[in-house]
C-alpha cells in the first residue's frame, strides 16, 4: 500500500531558527513529490514540487531535498519568521498518473 | 487569492440528506480537482476532471459524484451524508491535465461541512 509518513507531527521553534521537516514514501512508480503550507482553515500552497532526476529545489527560505534511492524528501526553512506557523504537507504522485497520496503534515509552530 | 472560488463557505445539514458544492477554476485552468479533509484522515484526493472529462479517481465513496461543466466550473455532489462525512471540501485547479505531470495546483479556500 502506498503510504506517505511525515515527521515529526508537531514542532515548536523560536523565529530566526532553521529547521528540517521529514517525509518518507512508499509510493512506487514515482512521478513527483510536493511540498504544500497550509494556513489552519485555508487552502494549501504549493511551495515546491520535484522529479525523481531532482535533489534539491529552493522556493525562497524554503528548500526541499529529494533522495529517489532511499524514497527520502525533507523541507528545510530557513531563518524562521512568525508566518512560517502552518501545516506542512507532502505529498506523492503515482507514475500512472491517477493517485495523490498525503501524509498526515507537520504542524510548525514559529514563537518570538 | 488563489482565484479559485468555491460556494458556500459553510455548510449544516443533517444527516441522510444530499448537498452540493460548487467550485469555479482560475481563469484559463481546465483541470478540476476534489479534495477532503477531515480531522482524522487528513488531505485526501477525490477525483479530478480535465476539460469535463473525469481523468483520475482517488479515494471516492459512491454516494459522491462530480462532473465538469463546459464553462468548466465543477460540482461535488454528497448524497446520504453521513456524521462521517464533515470535513473541509478543497477544490484546487491547473493547466494540465495529469497527476503526474508537473501542473501548479491552485486551491480555493474550501467548503466546510458540518453533518448533523
Amino acid at each position: 500500500k502506498n503510504q506517505v509518513e511525515q515527521s515529526p507531527q508537531s514542532l515548536i521553534i523560536l523565529e530566526g531558527k532553521n529547521c528540517t521537516l521529514q517525509c518518507n514514501y512508499t509510493v512506487s512508480p514515482f512521478s513527483n513529490l510536493r511540498w504544500y503550507k497550509q494556513d489552519t482553515g485555508r487552502g494549501p500552497v504549493s511551495l515546491t514540487i520535484m522529479t525523481f532526476s531532482e535533489n534539491t529545489k529552493s522556493n525562497g527560505r524554503y528548500t526541499a531535498t529529494l533522495d529517489a534511492d532511499t524514497k527520502q524528501s525533507s523541507l528545510h526553512i530557513t531563518a524562521s519568521q512568525l508566518s512560517d506557523s502552518a501545516s506542512y504537507i507532502c505529498v506523492v504522485s503515482e507514475d500512472a498518473g491517477n493517485m495523490l497520496t498525503f501524509g498526515g503534515g507537520t504542524r510548525l509552530m514559529v514563537k518570538p | 487569492d488563489s482565484g479559485v472560488t468555491q460556494t458556500p463557505k459553510h455548510l449544516i445539514t443533517a444527516t441522510g440528506q444530499r448537498v452540493t458544492l460548487r467550485c469555479s477554476p482560475r481563469s484559463g485552468d481546465l483541470s478540476v480537482y476534489w479534495y477532503q479533509q477531515s480531522l482524522d484522515q487528513g488531505l485526501q484526493f477525490l477525483i479530478q476532471y480535465y476539460n469535463g472529462e473525469e481523468r483520475a479517481k482517488g479515494n471516492i465513496l459512491e454516494r459522491f459524484s462530480a462532473q465538469q461543466f463546459p464553462d468548466l466550473h465543477s460540482e461535488l455532489n454528497l448524497s446520504s451524508l453521513e456524521l462521517g462525512d464533515s470535513a473541509l471540501y478543497f477544490c484546487a485547479s491547473s493547466v494540465g491535465g495529469g497527476l503526474s505531470e508537473l501542473y501548479e495546483q491552485y486551491f480555493g479556500p474550501g467548503t466546510r461541512l458540518t453533518v448533523t
